[in-house]
């Protein structure tokens, strides 16, 4: 079956402007986490959904980071005012919630910001 | 808060060498999962083994085997007789929750094996 999917894979843009990164889930996970990869700081977590509960923001980074989940499916993860050190990695992962929590890892969205 | 540790960066070995990879976790929670994940070249994060902390048998499948002791708060991967096709980095993982805002992963810096034909 299909597994997560991400777009675009990468993305160059300039310092300022804002990006939108998408992610598909597997079919039916209730649960969606974004990640970011980074040189310096390793895996770092972002952001997590889980069906229509009120999302844990605690990993972002600043107030110019923010996500949504539109009907519990794809997610939308947006930087607005890119800067230089947002570039990375950016990861989804979805998993079937009450199931040992696998975490199943989308490609990856390569951001690079001139 | 929780922390994973992954002391070793970078191992080179060459080919049908045995390799263990190491990962010691801090976490105040009493149970807790631990994972390893395995990055290849082509960048996708791929699910390797999740344990339990109250599950402390060790496992083999096939090359690979995990130790996991809850004594030393480690959980070390092992690669038996290691093929180039093993050449990736790996991460070891920690999450506080089956389900929930805590079932997200800490993860460890990561450790780059590289095997030599």
């Amino acid at each position: 079956g299909a597994g997560v999917s991400q777009s675009p894979s990468n993305k160059v843009t300039e310092k300022g402007k804002d990006v939108e990164l998408r992610c598909d889930p597997i079919s039916g996970h209730t649960a969606l986490y974004w990640y970011r990869q980074s040189l310096g700081q390793g895996l770092e977590f972002l952001i997590y959904f889980q069906g229509n509960s009120a999302p844990d923001k605690s990993g972002l980074p600043s107030d110019r980071f923010s996500a949504e989940r539109t009907g519990g499916s794809v997610s939308t993860l947006t930087i607005q005012r890119t800067q230089q050190e947002d570039s990375a990695v950016y990861l989804c992962a979805s998993s079937l919630e009450g199931q040992s929590n696998e975490q199943f890892f989308g490609p990856g969205t390569r951001l690079t910001v001139l | 808060a929780q922390k994973v540790t992954q002391a070793q960066t970078e191992i080179s070995v060459v080919e049908k060498e045995d390799v263990t990879l190491d990962c010691v976790y801090e976490t105040r929670d009493t149970t807790y999962y631990l994972f390893w994940y395995k990055q290849p070249p082509s960048g996708e994060l791929v699910f390797l083994i999740r344990r339990n902390s109250f599950d402390e048998q060790n496992e083999i499948s096939g090359r690979y085997s995990w130790n996991f002791q809850k004594s030393t708060s480690s959980f070390n991967f092992t690669i038996t007789a290691s093929q180039v096709v093993d050449s990736a980095v790996y991460f070891c993982a920690l999450s506080e929750s089956w389900g929930g805002a805590n079932s997200k992963l800490t993860f460890g810096k990561g450790i780059t094996l590289s095997v030599r034909p």
